[in-house]
């Protein structure tokens, strides 16, 4: 089983609509979660941090479910701008794992249309 | 933040030869990472580059194959050796900085090999 997995899409959604990602993991002690943003030929941005409180960052929501080993990213009010693959990334916090080592999902494609 | 660069940006390469990527950050990091990223896939941790001692290296990835050299903070090369057309890949290298959990990457060497 990988250890985050999550669906590829793609996704596409006329500007201004509500789109949402989702993404398991399976290590129950993975430590930090992160969404990062990677645009065609480019490298991977953290685009925010994933706190169990739930964050917010403009338009962009995240959420960790610990119990359900989940994480969602929620993005309202789409701009073609938003257009580009979002990685669902884990930091696992076990001695097994190297210190500082992502693991990454496959990313999900997000096409926002006019 | 830190601003990586990586040199060279793409190279198209013979089969059974042997391509040296490098890494520079403009400030001293805690941890250096390089990852692959094939086709239409998600990013795959080569090994953590340790300054001044050999790289640690994940399941699949071997020194012979993988050569990497950090001699100082803010360098590293990694070596993709006998090069087959299954190498194809984009290699980043990625960076932690100091008080941070996030990784920084760079912005990547496209390597095709024939």
């Amino acid at each position: 089983r990988k250890e985050v997995e999550q669906d590829p899409g793609p996704f596409n959604v006329p500007e201004g609509a509500t789109v949402a990602f989702n993404c398991t993991y399976s290590n129950s002690a993975s430590q930090s979660f992160f969404w990062y943003r990677q645009d065609c030929r480019k490298e991977p941005k953290l685009l925010m941090s994933v706190y169990s409180s739930g964050n917010e960052d403009g338009r962009f929501t995240a959420q960790l479910n610990r119990a359900s080993q989940y994480i969602s990213l929620l993005i309202r009010d789409s701009k073609l701008s938003d257009s580009a693959t979002y990685l669902c990334v884990v930091i696992p916090l076990d001695r097994g794992s190297t210190l500082g080592r992502l693991y990454f999902g496959r990313g999900t494609q997000l096409t926002v249309w006019p | 933040s830190a601003v990586i660069s990586q040199k060279p940006s793409r190279d198209i390469c013979q089969r059974g030869t042997s391509l040296t990527i490098q890494c520079q950050v403009d400030s001293q990091v805690t941890m250096m990472f390089w990852y692959r990223q094939q086709p239409g896939q998600s990013l795959t941790l080569i090994a953590t580059a340790n300054q001044g001692s050999e790289a640690t290296y994940e399941s699949g990835f071997v020194i012979d194959k993988f050569p990497i050299s950090r001699p100082n903070l803010t360098f590293s090369t990694l070596t993709v050796s006998n090069m087959s057309p299954e190498d194809s890949s984009i290699y980043l290298c990625s960076v932690v900085t100091p008080g941070s959990d996030e990784q920084f990457f760079g912005p990547g060497t496209r390597l095709t090999v024939l």
